[in-house]
């Protein structure tokens, strides 16, 4: 089953209004989620790294005041995309290391944007 | 900065055999890695190499040689839902988990 939830799974908005995201680690700690948004028959560009108790880290040429990041608690972390613009439109997908396997990743479904 | 190459698209027929070739020039190397996606979906673990040397599990197999920065996917006997995006990925040597991504092959497989 599903070890990394995301919700929700598609929303649409208006210009100017702002979007929560959230991932769930569904029963094991991640104290690390990374952000990834993908533009249509492209690959995965990651945007963040999300770290429990500090700020995350951005990738270069990622705004960080219009990609906000939290991370909550061991198992949640949040994107908030601010004042949502048409361009914003994507699929945005997070990640956490698996337990015990530091080599690999346990993805979520993703969320699926569209900004009118 | 990363730089991970791998052919846009290929195309096969059911039964057949397909691979797939990844080339990369990374600041740092700790890992390949294969995904799979089908559309619409997140990405869904297939292999992982950081030693030189065949991987097989299954339908698929995974290849590495550091020393020439390539890595290849073969897959066998290629079943309609194998039909997907294969995602190449490094594992930088710095951060454990940090991932960067090739921009994947459309594999269609057909009748």
């Amino acid at each position: 089953g599903a070890v990394v939830s995301q919700h929700p799974s598609r929303v649409i908005c208006k210009s100017g209004t702002s979007v929560k995201i959230e991932c769930r680690s569904l029963d094991f700690q991640a104290t690390t989620m990374f952000w990834y948004r993908q533009f249509p028959k492209k690959s995965l560009m990651l945007m963040a790294t999300s770290n429990e108790g500090s700020k995350a880290t951005y990738e270069q040429g990622v705004e960080k005041d219009k990609f906000l990041i939290n991370h909550a608690s061991l198992t949640l972390s949040t994107l908030t995309v601010t004042s949502a613009h048409p361009e914003d439109s994507s699929f945005y997908i997070c990640s956490a290391p698996a337990r015990g396997r530091a080599y690999e990743q346990y993805f979520g479904p993703g969320t699926r944007l569209t900004v009118t | 900065g990363q730089n991970i190459d791998q052919p846009t698209e290929m195309t096969a027929t059911e039964g057949a055999i397909v691979q797939i070739n990844c080339t990369y020039q990374t600041s740092g190397f700790n890992g390949l890695f294969w995904y799979q996606q089908h559309a619409g979906e997140a990405p869904t673990f297939l292999s992982y190499n950081v030693l030189d040397g065949l991987e097989e599990k299954g339908r698929f197999s995974s290849f590495l040689s550091r020393s020439k920065g390539y890595s290849y996917l073969l897959l066998k006997e290629l079943q309609m839902k194998d039909s997907a995006s294969y995602l190449c990925a490094v594992r930088d040597g710095g951060n454990d988990y940090k991932l960067s991504f090739g921009a994947g092959t459309t594999v269609t497989v057909r009748a």
